[in-house]
C-alpha cells in the first residue's frame, strides 16, 4: 500500500536551532517525493522535490531508499519557517499526491 | 497571473442537503485535482482530471460524491445528501501535465464545508 508517515504532529524549536522533520514512506516502485508547506493564512505550496536536489529557503531533503525516508532538514531555523509541513509522494505517471498528516513547526524567538 | 481559485470559500449546510464546490484552475493547465483535508486526517486525494476526463476517481469516498470538468477548465465537485463526516476543507489543484513524472501542483485556497 502507498503511505506517507509523518510521526510528529508538532515540532517546537528556538530560532537558530537545527530542524529535522521526519517523513517515511511505503511504495512499491520508484516514487517521487515532495515537501509542501502551508504558512498561516496562505495556500499550500511546493517547497521542494527530491528530483530537483535543491535547497529552498535553506531546507534540504535527501531521499534514502534503503530507509524509505525523505526527512526535511534545516541547520538554523528562522521564525518565518513556522508553518505546517506536509510530505507527499507520487508514483511515475500516477499524478495524484499521497500526503502525510503533516507536522506543525513552531520556531520561537 | 491568477492562481487557482475556488468558490465558495466557506459553505455551511444542513445534513441531507446537496452542495456544489467550484474550482477554476490556472489557465492552460490540463490537469486538475481535488483533495480533502479533514481534521487529523491530512490531505486525501479524491479525483484527478486530465482535460475533461477523469482517469482516476479512486479517492471518492462514496457514490454521493461526483465531479465533472467542462471545457477543460472549470470543475465542480458535488456532494449529495451531505453527512456530518463530509465536513472538511476541499482543496483543488492544477498542473500543466506534460506526461511522465509529476508536475508541480498549484493549490487553491480551499472551500471549508461545514455540515450541521
Amino acid at each position: 500500500a502507498q503511505r506517507v508517515t509523518q510521526p510528529e504532529k508538532l515540532l517546537s524549536v528556538f530560532k537558530g536551532a537545527p530542524v529535522e522533520l521526519k517523513c517515511n514512506y511505503s511504495y512499491s516502485g520508484s516514487p517521487e517525493l515532495f515537501w509542501y508547506v502551508q504558512y498561516s493564512r496562505q495556500r499550500l505550496q511546493l517547497l521542494l522535490r527530491h528530483i530537483s536536489r535543491e535547497s529552498i529557503k535553506g531546507f534540504t531533503a535527501d531521499l534514502n531508499k534503503g530507509e524509505t525516508s525523505f526527512h526535511l532538514k534545516k541547520p538554523f531555523a528562522q521564525e518565518e519557517d513556522s508553518a505546517m509541513y506536509y510530505c507527499a509522494l507520487s508514483g511515475y505517471n500516477t499524478d495524484k499526491l499521497i500526503f502525510g498528516t503533516g507536522t506543525r513547526l513552531q520556531v520561537f524567538p | 497571473g491568477a492562481g487557482v481559485s475556488q468558490s465558495p470559500s466557506n459553505k455551511v449546510t444542513e445534513k441531507g442537503k446537496d452542495v456544489e464546490l467550484r474550482c477554476d484552475p490556472i489557465s492552460g493547465h490540463t490537469a486538475l485535482y481535488w483533495y480533502r483535508q479533514s481534521l487529523g486526517q491530512g490531505l486525501e486525494f479524491l479525483i484527478y482530471f486530465q482535460g475533461n476526463s477523469a482517469p482516476d476517481k479512486s479517492g471518492l469516498p462514496s457514490d454521493r460524491f461526483s465531479a465533472e470538468r467542462t471545457g477543460g477548465s472549470v470543475s465542480t465537485l458535488t456532494i449529495q445528501r451531505t453527512q456530518q463526516e463530509d465536513s472538511a476543507v476541499y482543496l483543488c489543484a492544477s498542473s500543466y501535465r506534460r506526461g511522465g513524472g509529476t508536475d508541480t501542483q498549484y493549490f487553491g485556497p480551499g472551500t471549508r464545508l461545514t455540515v450541521l
